[in-house]
């Protein structure tokens, strides 16, 4: 089955602890991106990669890394977890750029204490 | 003023009505999405648009490049429609910009 997938689902963790949030797609897909999701603002980019070493700034990029060492892995990096980090993360994935638009993720909710 | 407006932000609709749900934007884009995000929080890419119309089974999206504005339109909406509805605009190098997203609710 077609399918990006985000791990974990729930993670609760604490200030300054460095994590990683996981995504994986299984479509070949060259374009994969990050996206959190607050009350009141919507969705908002984070990073995104339009293939294997490149990866670019979204809206959000602050207090995250990324990297896209394979094609199908695009892992999420809080080096040093904030309060403002708590959110509901969404990864996607979509060929070339989102021409047949995207496949999204099932989401991670993400706080942090 | 945020770069992609949706309106309305709420609509409630009984069963079987025509619904439109608009999007404009204020700057340049390569592709204008449509997603649908269910009341469980996952997404599901509905359209990409880049020009004129498109239509997958009742539901209909369109663009008009010139006035920078995109609308969806579910047609005999079903209480199964209910979910948020979120535009999104495609700008250079491939950021994505997200309306804020309006709230249907199809009644019985």
């Amino acid at each position: 089955e077609a399918q990006v997938t985000q791990n974990p689902r729930y993670l609760i963790t604490v200030t300054g602890k460095k994590l990683t949030v996981t995504c994986s797609q299984n479509m070949n897909h060259e374009y994969m991106s990050w996206y959190r999701q607050d009350p009141g603002l919507g969705l908002r980019q984070i990073y995104y990669s339009m293939n294997v070493e490149v990866t670019d700034k979204g809206d959000v990029p602050e207090g995250y890394k990324v990297s896209r060492k394979e094609k199908r892995n695009f892992p999420l990096i809080l080096e040093s977890p904030s309060p403002n980090q708590t959110s509901l993360y969404f990864c996607a994935s979509g060929r070339d750029r989102g021409l047949d638009g995207y496949t999204f993720g099932s989401g991670t909710r993400l706080t942090v204490v | 003023k945020n770069e992609v407006e949706q309106s309305p932000q709420n609509l409630t609709a009984q069963e079987g009505e025509f619904i439109t749900i608009n999007c404009s934007y204020s700057v340049g884009i390569s592709a204008l999405h449509w997603l649908q995000q269910h009341p469980g929080g996952g997404i599901v890419s509905l359209f990409m648009l880049s020009s004129g119309k498109k239509k997958h089974g009742r539901l209909i999206a369109t663009i008009n490049i010139q006035e920078k504005h995109s609308s969806l339109h579910i047609t005999a909406s079903h209480p199964r429609d209910s979910a948020v509805y979120i535009c999104a605009a495609r700008t250079s190098g491939s950021r994505l910009t997200f309306g804020e997203g309006t709230q249907l609710t199809v009644n019985p």
